[in-house]
């Protein structure tokens, strides 16, 4: 069983459309991640969920907007893509109970045309 | 401001040989710390993490790290580099339990014959 699952693995669309990636953890974990890697492998943290609360970080666009619909599920939306949105997008999630472990998802690579 | 400094971005070492790679961070107290590999096209694994205890962790894949407080150190090591350890290693760093990882920039490992 996968521990944190993502989907599509893979992503090609036009400028201007709007897209979501899913996230799925079977884990059990308070709290969930998005995270960027960028054309130079760079990761950054775009936002960070922990059951009701979600913690923005201020220098992703306003574009992107996550959706908890349950502890289990962390989406990301993205409208009017542009091209510098292209990069893989990691799902993660952690738990301090359990081991302080942080669990990664195997990444959406976002192509935008 | 709190930061993740990996010194080398690309390093070669010749299969058998040992391997050290280098992390520094500047936080103000004695955070979390972590390593993840990254293979080409792949997602992240964990190789080894430090919260608190021996200075000396073991990890996967014959894998250590030394936690030094006065050098705000965390350095990932290997006695005898294989092939198959040619990927990305990132070192990554969480003030507290169930905050966002902060990443460095990663060293590229080569592995030469």
């Amino acid at each position: 069983d996968t521990a944190v699952s993502q989907t599509p693995k893979y992503l090609v669309t036009q400028m201007g459309n709007d897209k979501s990636i899913k996230c799925e953890q079977n884990l059990g974990h308070d709290t969930m991640y998005w995270y960027k890697q960028d054309s130079k492998k760079f990761l950054k943290i775009m936002f960070s969920y922990n059951n009701k609360e979600l913690i923005i970080n201020e220098t992703v666009p306003n574009r992107f907007s996550p959706k908890s619909p349950d502890k289990a599920h962390l989406n990301l939306h993205i409208n009017s893509l542009e091209l510098g949105d292209s990069a893989v997008y990691f799902c993660a999630s952690s738990d301090p109970g359990q081991g302080y472990g942080y669990t990664f998802g195997s990444g959406t690579r976002l192509t935008v045309v | 401001a709190q930061s993740v400094t990996q010194p080398d971005i690309h390093i070669t070492v010749s299969e058998g040989a040992s391997l050290e790679l280098r992390c520094n961070y500047s936080y103000g107290a004695t955070p979390y710390l972590f390593w993840y590999v990254q293979s080409p096209g792949q997602g992240l694994q964990l190789l080894l993490k430090y919260f608190s205890g021996d200075t000396l962790v073991q990890g996967i894949k014959g894998f250590e790290a030394e936690f030094k407080r006065s050098q705000s150190s965390f350095n990932l090591r290997k006695p005898s580099v294989h092939w198959s350890d040619a990927a990305e290693y990132f070192c990554a760093v969480a003030p507290n339990s169930g905050y966002a990882l902060n990443f460095g920039k990663g060293t590229s490992l080569l592995v030469t014959p």
